[in-house]
């Protein structure tokens, strides 16, 4: 079983500030890590991912999260804020898709970035 | 490369009424999944499917239903609407590879009054 939970449902920083979002999952087998970002009004848009390569992994727009084994937190930051960065932000985990598993994909309630002039 | 399509953008229906939200991807994935997303409840798995002719229900299947003819398409149908499908609903498909990444569509925000 697998699990996400994100602390925080809003967080505000003003321009130039570092972005924590945080989030920490739970999982029986190792997992894969995802952050997502939603825009107003518009889809899911992949931020990055951890799939058991580096630890520290990059993603768009600057922000990266750091995977620590045997440690549950998979915190996305960013040095320094953006007024684009306003948006909601989805920590997910999956485990192996492989087989007969269909690797279900599963949320955090989000958190809402408001970043201030 | 479209990538994963849904039509309509927007919908209001009465109760009681049917509809079906449809989804479209041309990445050649076999997996396609149909979530509702409610304001601070995340995102929540109706139905999914992996591969033509195969589907299953997720977290939240009630009062929907799936079918999946062809790679491309997985149409949701609703067939009686009730407002608690008021909601924004995100189509979305991965490949067949061990980190599952999906891809989302641009979503359908449906109104049931």
């Amino acid at each position: 079983a697998q699990s996400v939970t994100q602390l925080g449902s809003h967080v505000s920083v003003s321009e130039g500030a570092l972005v924590l979002l945080r989030c920490n999952y739970s999982s029986s087998v190792p997992p894969y890590l995802f952050w997502y970002v939603q825009y107003p009004n518009q889809g899911l848009q992949l931020l990055l991912k951890y799939t058991s390569a580096a630890t520290l992994v990059k993603g768009i727009n600057g922000f990266e999260a750091e995977f620590k084994k045997s440690e549950t937190p998979f915190h996305l930051t960013k040095p320094s804020a953006h007024m684009s960065d306003a948006a909601e932000y989805f920590c997910a985990v999956s485990v192996n898709a492989g087989g007969t598993s269909y690797g279900k994909l599963t949320f955090g309630q989000g958190t809402i970035l408001t970043v201030h002039p | 490369n479209a990538g994963v399509t849904q039509t309509p953008k927007f919908r209001i229906l009465k109760i009681g009424q049917s509809m079906t939200l449809q989804c479209t991807q041309d990445m050649n994935h076999n997996y396609m999944y149909w979530y509702r997303q409610d304001p601070g409840m995340g995102l929540k798995l109706i139905y999914y499917s992996v591969g033509a002719g195969i589907t299953d229900k997720g977290e939240v299947p009630n009062g929907y239903n799936v079918s999946r003819s062809t790679t491309e398409d997985f149409p949701l149908r609703l067939e009686l609407a009730a407002p608690s499908q008021t909601s924004v609903y995100f189509c979305a498909s991965s490949s067949r590879t061990r980190s599952n990444t999906q891809y989302f569509g641009p979503g359908t925000r449906l109104t049931v009054l």
